[in-house]
C-alpha cells in the first residue's frame, strides 16, 4: 500500500543553523513528490514538487529536497532557518492509481530557538 | 487574487445539528477535495471531485457529504455532526487531473461539537 513516512514528530534547531526533514514514501511507480508547510493558523502551502529529472529540486523560501529512489526518500533541506521557518512540515505523494490522490505523512513541527 | 475560500473559520456546534461548510475556488480548478486534520494523523481525504456532478469518497468518509453543482463550489455537509468529528478542516484545489500545479488550500475551519 501506499504510504508517506516522515519519522520525527518534533525538531528544534537554532537560528542559523542547517535543516534537514525526512521523509520516506512507498509507492510502486516512479511518485510525484512534494512538500507542503503551515504557519500557524494557516492552510497549507506547497513548497516544492518532484515529478522527474533532476532529483535536487529548489523550492521558495530557500528550500531544497532531494529524491533518492535507492532509499525511498524526499528529504527537505534548508542551509540556515529563520525564525519564521517555524511551522508544521508535511510531506505528500501524489498517486495516480486508478484515480488522482495525495497521501500525506503526518508533519513534522519544527521550533526555531531565537 | 487566486484562492480556496471557506467558511466559517471557527465553528462550534451540538450533537446532530446539521451544518454546512462552504468552499469556494476562483481558479477554475476541476479537482477539489476536502481533509481533515487530527494531531498525529496528518491529513486524510474525506472526499474529492473530479468535476461538475462527479463526486467520491476519500479515505474517511463516514458522516460527510458533499455536493458538486458548481465548478467553484464544493461544500461540505455535516448532516447529524458528532464530538468525532471535531476537528481542522481544509478544502483544496487543482487543476485538472495533474499534480503539476500542487494543491492550493484554504486556510481552514475549525470545527468544535460538543
Amino acid at each position: 500500500a501506499q504510504s508517506v513516512t516522515q519519522p520525527d514528530i518534533h525538531i528544534t534547531v537554532s537560528e542559523g543553523a542547517s535543516l534537514e526533514l525526512r521523509c520516506n514514501y512507498s509507492y510502486g511507480a516512479t511518485p510525484y513528490l512534494f512538500w507542503y508547510v503551515q504557519s500557524p493558523g494557516q492552510g497549507l502551502q506547497l513548497l516544492l514538487k518532484y515529478f522527474s529529472g533532476d532529483t535536487l529540486v529548489q523550492g521558495i523560501k530557500g528550500f531544497e529536497a532531494e529524491f533518492k529512489r535507492s532509499q525511498s526518500s524526499f528529504n527537505l533541506r534548508k542551509p540556515s532557518v529563520h525564525w519564521s521557518d517555524a511551522a508544521e512540515y508535511f510531506c505528500a505523494v501524489g498517486t495516480t492509481s486508478g484515480t488522482y490522490k495525495y497521501i500525506f505523512g503526518t508533519g513534522t513541527r519544527l521550533k526555531v530557538l531565537a | 487574487e487566486a484562492q480556496v475560500t471557506q467558511n466559517p473559520r471557527y465553528l462550534i456546534t451540538v450533537t446532530g445539528k446539521k451544518l454546512t461548510v462552504t468552499c469556494s475556488q476562483n481558479m477554475n480548478h476541476e479537482y477539489m477535495s476536502w481533509y481533515r486534520q487530527d494531531p498525529g494523523l496528518g491529513l486524510r481525504q474525506i472526499y474529492y471531485s473530479m468535476n461538475v456532478e462527479v463526486t467520491d469518497k476519500g479515505d474517511v468518509p463516514e458522516g460527510y457529504k458533499v455536493s458538486r453543482k458548481e465548478k467553484r463550489n464544493f461544500p461540505l455537509i455535516l448532516e447529524s455532526p458528532s464530538p468525532n468529528q471535531t476537528s481542522l478542516y481544509f478544502c483544496a484545489s487543482m487543476p485538472g487531473t495533474t499534480f503539476n500545479y500542487g494543491y492550493t488550500f484554504g486556510s481552514g475551519t475549525r470545527l468544535t461539537v460538543v
